[in-house]
């Protein structure tokens, strides 16, 4: 079974830069898998940011994108502001309707 | 501005079956771009998909589930709903509902606020 794999955890200081990734545990990620991100805050649901890989939904500043680095998705967080502090789950579609979550990332900012 | 809303029994008992509804508003369940899914996350822990319907009833469900889930349309409401069967404490969790862009860039969005599962007698 295939898993799709995050950093547990990462901080990065304010004003910096920081790249979060999504691979699986076997082969490697590229655009067919649609990869898309999503940010979550305690309590709150899950709000989209980037879908299709590079592609930012409506009303995501631009300080947030979206590649493939190497065999994976990436998202880059450029100036990092506190409230960028956050729980970030990336998707993968793996074809015949299915899609499989990342375990996510846990953003500190400080 | 479509909007989605989960709702259902906050409490289920071990081996019974969980049963919730989301209401799709501001647009059409119907619409043929659009599949509808659910998510859960237990606390503390990671999103998990679930399954995702079209408005003609066609469904994926996630491997790991699908001998327990049932989601079905219902288009006169503008509804879609899950169910769960048997379930134990480890289903327990915030379930969410999601517009989800299957024919196109495959992503959801937007998410119902959630709502909190808990099973235990």
């Amino acid at each position: 079974q295939t898993v799709v794999t995050q950093e547990p955890s990462f901080s990065v200081s304010p004003g910096g830069t920081v790249t979060l990734t999504c691979g699986l545990s076997s082969g490697s990620v590229s655009t067919s898998y649609y990869p898309s991100w999503y940010q979550q805050t305690p309590g709150q649901a899950p709000r989209t940011l980037i879908y299709s890989t590079n592609t930012r939904s409506s009303g995501v500043p631009d300080r947030f994108s979206g590649s493939i680095l190497g065999n994976k998705a990436a998202l880059t967080i450029t100036g990092a502001q506190a409230d960028d502090e956050s729980d970030y789950y990336c998707v993968l579609y793996m074809g015949s309707g299915r899609v499989v979550f990342g375990g996510g990332t846990k953003l500190t900012v400080l | 501005q479509l909007q989605l809303q989960e709702s259902g029994p906050g409490l289920v008992k071990p081996s019974e079956t969980l049963s919730l509804s989301c209401t799709v508003s501001g647009g059409s369940i119907s619409s043929s771009s659009y599949y509808w899914g659910w998510i859960r996350q237990p606390p503390g822990k990671g999103l998990e998909w679930i399954g995702s319907i079209y408005y003609s009833g066609s469904t994926y469900y996630n491997p790991s589930l699908k001998s327990r889930v049932t989601i079905l349309v219902d288009t006169s409401k503008n509804q879609f709903s899950l169910k769960l069967s048997s379930v134990t404490a480890a289903d327990t969790a915030v379930y969410y509902c999601a517009r989800y862009d299957f024919w196109s860039d495959n992503w959801f969005d937007p998410w119902g606020q959630g709502t909190l599962v808990t099973v235990s007698s």
